[in-house]
């Protein structure tokens, strides 16, 4: 079945830079595109970026050109985003999640498959 | 962009229907098909029920639909059942690499 396994949890200090990994499995990864999204405390859903994991290109949400930098490793069908810069206002839940279309075609943005999410505290 | 409008909360009881809507714009909603719906329990990750406005992924009950006129999008369900009690999340594609989303709605059941 479709798993997208994310690494634990995270406290980091303000100024730091943190990366969350996304290990996928259960399809062929290079097929789908993966999307990084966050949730606050008590917030609703921000989308981050969507990454075409064949090839490695990457478009982000405008809030967040510079301060965050997508990689893969497709040796381990993982992805990382790594958030630099931390602020109290990067405490959230992480999460990476499918796209429901092949990477041959255009994202059709919705998410069919979701990580279980990380949390990253940033506090001094 | 700004966020997609929804109701912070509804209700309803065992048995009846509920429908959430999701406002947006001319630039996101009333142009694109790319309308999903997510329903998040606590400490829990969204769970997609709806996809390209009216579209059910496989194992989501049909109790759930969705539909779209104009610039606001729906999410009615049917049949309310105690575990349908959630957050829903509605999003949309806006362009450009933009995706949106609404506030969230609490339903109580």
């Amino acid at each position: 079945q479709v798993l997208l396994v994310q690494s634990g949890a995270d406290v980091k200090k303000p100024g730091a830079s943190v990366t969350v990994s996304c290990r996928a499995s259960g399809y062929t990864v290079i097929n789908y595109y993966i999307h990084w999204l966050r949730q606050a405390p008590g917030q609703g859903l921000e989308w981050m970026a969507i990454v075409n994991p064949n090839g490695g290109e990457t478009h982000y949400a405008q809030k967040f050109h510079g301060k965050v930098t997508t990689t893969r490793d497709m040796s381990t069908n993982t992805l990382h985003m790594e958030l630099s810069s931390l602020t109290s206002e990067d405490t959230a839940v992480y999460y990476c999640a499918r796209d429901g279309s092949y990477t041959w075609s255009s994202s059709r943005y919705y998410f069919d498959y979701w990580g279980q999410g990380t949390l990253v505290t940033v506090s001094s | 962009q700004s966020a997609l409008t929804q109701p912070p909360s509804a209700s309803g009881s065992p048995g009846q229907s509920v429908t959430i809507s999701c406002t947006g714009s001319s630039s996101d909603v009333g142009t694109y098909n790319s309308v999903s719906w997510y329903q998040q329990h606590p400490g829990k990750a969204p769970k997609l029920m709806i996809y390209e406005v009216s579209k059910r992924p496989s194992g989501v009950p049909d109790r759930f639909s969705g539909s779209k006129s104009g610039n606001t999008a729906s999410l009615t369900v049917s049949g309310l059942q105690g575990e349908d009690e959630a957050d829903y999340y509605c999003s949309s594609y806006a362009g450009s690499n933009i995706v949106l989303f609404g506030g969230g709605t609490k339903l109580t059941v």
